[in-house]
C-alpha cells in the first residue's frame, strides 16, 4: 500500500538545540499531520497542514514548533529550541480528500531523545 | 473534548481464540470511527472505518459495528493467529471539535501465543 517515509528514525540531541523531523508523504496526498506519542501514552494530535497553511493545531503545538512543506518536498516539523518534554516518537501522516473523514497513512515514526 | 477509551491495556490469547477489544467513545456530533493496527517498528495502519450507526467495518477477519446507542465500536475476531500480535488503536474523527484530526484511544497490546 501507500507508504509514508520519515527521516531520521532516531535523533538524539541536547536540550536547547534545534531539530528538524522530515516526512515524505504519499505522493498524491494533500493533507499532512504530525502526532506525538510519549512512551506508554496514547498518540496525540499536534498539527495538520493543507495548501501551505496550518489548518488546526493542538495545545501541544507550542510556539517553539513550526511546520512547512517547501515546494512539495519534505513535510517538516521543526522544534527550536528543544526541551526535555519534547522527547517522544513523532508520527507523520498524510491523507487524500476522498470525502468524509479521511483515512490517514502513517510513517514509522521518528524517536526524538532530548538530553 | 472528544475522547476514546479502550478498556483493555493488554490481551493475551492462544491461537484460534476469539478476540474482543472494547472501545467506547465520547464525542460531540456524529463521529466516524476507526480501528488502526501498529506492528513493531511501524506506524499505525488503517484497518477499517464505520461512519453511521449500525454500520459494520471489517478487514482481514476483524470487524466492529458502530453502535451509537452504547457509543461503542468493539473490535472482534473469531480466530486469532500469532501474526495478529500488535497494538490496536480505536480512533474517532470528523466531529466539529475533532475536525480532520484523529483522536486515539490508549491502545491495546494483543499477544497471541502458539
Amino acid at each position: 500500500g501507500p507508504k509514508v517515509l520519515q527521516i531520521p528514525s532516531h535523533q538524539i540531541i541536547d536540550m536547547g538545540q534545534m531539530v528538524t523531523l522530515n516526512c515524505d508523504p504519499v505522493s498524491n496526498h494533500l493533507y499532512f499531520y504530525w502526532y506525538k506519542q510519549i512512551l506508554g501514552q496514547q498518540m496525540e494530535f499536534l498539527v495538520n497542514f493543507y495548501n501551505g497553511k496550518v489548518m488546526e493545531k493542538s495545545k501541544l503545538f507550542k510556539d517553539q514548533f513550526s511546520v512547512e512543506r517547501p515546494d512539495g518536498s519534505y513535510f517538516t516539523l521543526k522544534i527550536q529550541p528543544t526541551a526535555l518534554e519534547d522527547s517522544a516518537v513523532y508520527f507523520c501522516a498524510s491523507s487524500s480528500p476522498t470525502g468524509g473523514v479521511y483515512e490517514q497513512y502513517f510513517g514509522p515514526g521518528t524517536r526524538l531523545t532530548v538530553l | 473534548g472528544d475522547s476514546v477509551t479502550q478498556t483493555e491495556g493488554q490481551v493475551a490469547l492462544s491461537e484460534e481464540d476469539f478476540l474482543t477489544i472494547h472501545c467506547n467513545y465520547s464525542a460531540s456530533g456524529y463521529p466516524a470511527l476507526f480501528w488502526y493496527v501498529q506492528y513493531p517498528g511501524e506506524g499505525p495502519q488503517f484497518l477499517f472505518r464505520a461512519s453511521r450507526d449500525k454500520e459494520k467495518g471489517s478487514s482481514r477477519g476483524f470487524e466492529a459495528t458502530y453502535d451509537k446507542g452504547t457509543t461503542s465500536f468493539h473490535l472482534r475476531k473469531a480466530s486469532v493467529q500469532e501474526s495478529d500480535s500488535a497494538v490496536y488503536y480505536c480512533a474517532l474523527g470528523g466531529t466539529t471539535s475533532s475536525g480532520q484530526k484523529l483522536v486515539f484511544g490508549q491502545g491495546t497490546i494483543l499477544k497471541v501465543y502458539l
